[in-house]
Formats: structure tokens, sequence, C-alpha cells
């Protein structure tokens, strides 16, 4: 079965505890992303990566780090988490080129306190 | 500022109402807009756009795009309780920087039906 998973699906943590949000495909995507989602703000990209080892910038990158070192897994770290980091976070997936249909992950609601 | 833009924000009807969802876009190199469903979970696609007045239909939702008016519609008849939902709409363009294809999801709107 064609799945994106996440783990941990929930987490509350305290500010500056280094964490980690992997993701992993099984459909050989080239194209995945990383989204939060908050109120009244809808769902704005971090990072995104093309294939393995291509790694941008989306639109709300400060505070995150990714890597993509393999084809089917991208992990969201962040190194010192804030509260302004309480999100809901999305992976999300596609085969890249014009073919645009995301593939989104469970999510992970991410508290920081 | 938003590149993506859908109206309204919320919306409430009661079940056998007919609805239309609004998103408008500003983009260059624009390549598709797609609609997303969401409800407590993640987001589930619903329709891809990529050529002007070519209606996609599922059921009883219906989509348009419109791309002299940057546009498109979603239309949902004889709605039910479980087309509540936050209902996306994104645009897919190439990102000149990165000669990619990016994309970015305008706020959604909240559709509640009451019964």
């Amino acid at each position: 079965e064609a799945q994106v998973t996440q783990n941990p699906r929930y987490l509350i943590t305290v500010t500056g505890k280094k964490l980690t949000v992997t993701c992993s495909q099984n459909m050989n995507h080239e194209y995945m992303s990383w989204y939060r989602q908050d109120p009244g703000l809808g769902l704005r990209q971090i990072y995104y990566s093309m294939n393995v080892e291509v790694t941008d910038k989306g639109d709300v990158p400060e505070g995150y780090k990714v890597s993509r070192k393999e084809k089917r897994n991208f992990p969201l770290i962040l190194e010192s988490p804030s509260p302004n980091q309480t999100s809901l976070y999305f992976c999300a997936t596609n085969r890249g080129g014009s073919y645009n249909e995301q593939f989104f992950g469970p999510g992970t609601r991410l508290t920081v306190l | 500022e938003d590149k993506v833009v859908q109206s309204p924000l919320s919306l409430v009807v009661h079940e056998g109402d007919t609805v239309t969802l609004n998103c408008s876009y500003e983009v260059t190199n624009f390549r598709s807009l797609l609609w997303y469903k969401q409800e407590k979970k993640a987001p589930t696609f619903l329709f891809m756009l990529t050529s002007s007045g070519i209606e996609k239909k599922s059921g009883r939702l219906s989509s348009i795009l419109d791309k002299k008016e940057l546009s498109s519609i979603l239309n949902i008849t004889a709605t039910q309780t479980g087309d509540s939902a936050i209902y996306l709409c994104a645009v897919s363009y190439i990102y000149s920087g990165a000669g990619s294809y990016q994309l970015t999801f305008g706020k959604g709107t909240k559709l509640s039906v009451i019964p």
C-alpha cells in the first residue's frame, strides 16, 4: 500500500531540547516536502527536496533543518525548539516534475512548552 | 503577499444547499491548480486543473479553472454533513530560483454543513 508515514504522531517537549520528526515514503517519489499548519495561516512550506542530497528552503525555514540521504526518508530536525514552533506538521511527497498531486503523511502535532 | 487567496474563509450552510468556493492566484509560470479536502487529518486530493474551461467532476463535487481570470471555483451540490471540512486550494508553479515546481496553498475555506 502506497503511504507516507510520520513519527511521532504527537509530541510534547520543552524549549531547547533537540528533536527529529521522521518521514518515510514507499512510492519512490523524488519530491518530498515539509509543511506546518497553523490556524488562520494555512499550510506553509518549511523545506523541500527534489531528490537525494538536494534540499531547499520553503517559505518558513527558520529554526528547522532537513536532510535527504536516502530517497525514501526526509527527516525534519528542530535543533532548539521554541514555543512558536508549536504546530501541526505534515510531510508530503509527489513524483516531481509536473505531477503535483501531493500525498500527505498523517501529521505530527508538536507542542513546545 | 499571499499568492493564493481563498474565499470565503468560512461558510455555514444547511444540508441540501449548493456551495461555491473560490480560489484566486497570482503566480508566474503557472502549471496547475489543485483542490484538497481536509477533515480532522491530512489533506486528501480532490482535483488537479491545468486547462481553462474544462470541468472536473467527481460525484457532487466539480471544479473549473479560468486562467484568464486567474481563478478557480469548487462547487458542491446537495451538500451533506460529511462535506464539512476545510477545503484547500494550491497552485503549482515553476520557481525560477531553483527551477523546480513549487506548490503554494491558500488559507482554506472552512465549510460547515448543518442538518
